[in-house]
């Protein structure tokens, strides 16, 4: 059965900073990875999507990669803003393509 | 245009009534998901609809939980005689095509339900 993890749970860094954000999964075999933010009180709205045969996606200042073989995923943010503030969370297909697992999320918090 | 509609946005209801819950996806997404969010907790995954196809009910929690689609479009959850347990954020999503087809899910807002 497919686990997603991520970690931190929580990070605070200052306007500016580049940071990483990290998921794993405990099957390898996954269709694809999505990340996801959400802010409070609201939904989740879709940040990228990698699929199997891909390495990375790029949108703006935000890089995903996919490294299947040891079953982790990051999230890059680059020059980090107050609004990048949010619980970023990544996200995997079950084996039968029926639903999403998704990590817990990281909460992210950038102060100006 | 429009993305996902959920309503309400809020619903209070005293314990052992029967809530209605619902989403409307986006025009032409043939695949319809629900999730429950409580504080704390990750994304949990309660039903999953998929054009004409049987539903994946797998993540209903109770028979006290119950789903429909009606159109292919529109979706109804229905909480039968609510517990406290029973109190979080109802994330309803809908996507193009299937997730193993590469198609992003798109979120509603959710429904905040408090049972008291």
């Amino acid at each position: 059965k497919q686990e997603v993890t991520q970690i931190p749970a929580a990070l605070s860094v200052p306007e500016g900073e580049n940071l990483v954000l990290n998921c794993s999964f405990t099957d390898s075999a996954i269709y694809n990875l999505q990340w996801f933010r959400q802010d409070p009180g609201k939904g989740l709205t879709s940040l990228l999507l990698i699929q199997s045969s891909q390495r990375e996606q790029t949108s703006g200042r935000l890089n995903a990669s996919l490294d299947k073989s040891s079953g982790r995923s990051t999230l890059y943010i680059a020059a980090s803003q107050p609004g990048d503030s949010a619980t970023y969370l990544c996200a995997t297909p079950n084996q039968a393509g029926t639903a999403l697992i998704f990590g817990k999320g990281t909460t992210l918090s950038v102060s100006s | 245009g429009a993305g996902v509609s959920q309503s309400p946005s809020n619903k209070v209801t005293e314990k052992g009534k029967d809530v209605e819950l619902r989403c409307d996806p986006i025009s032409g997404h043939t695949a319809l998901y629900w999730y429950r969010q409580s504080l704390g907790q990750g994304l949990e995954f309660l039903i999953y609809f998929q054009g004409n196809s049987a539903p994946d009910k797998s993540g209903l929690p109770s028979d006290r939980f119950s789903a429909e689609r009606t159109g292919g479009s529109v979706s109804t959850l229905t909480i039968q005689r609510t517990q406290q347990e029973d109190s979080a954020v109802y994330l309803c999503a809908s996507s193009l095509d299937g997730i193993i087809n590469n198609s992003p899910l798109h979120f509603g807002n959710g429904t905040r339900l408090t049972v008291t």
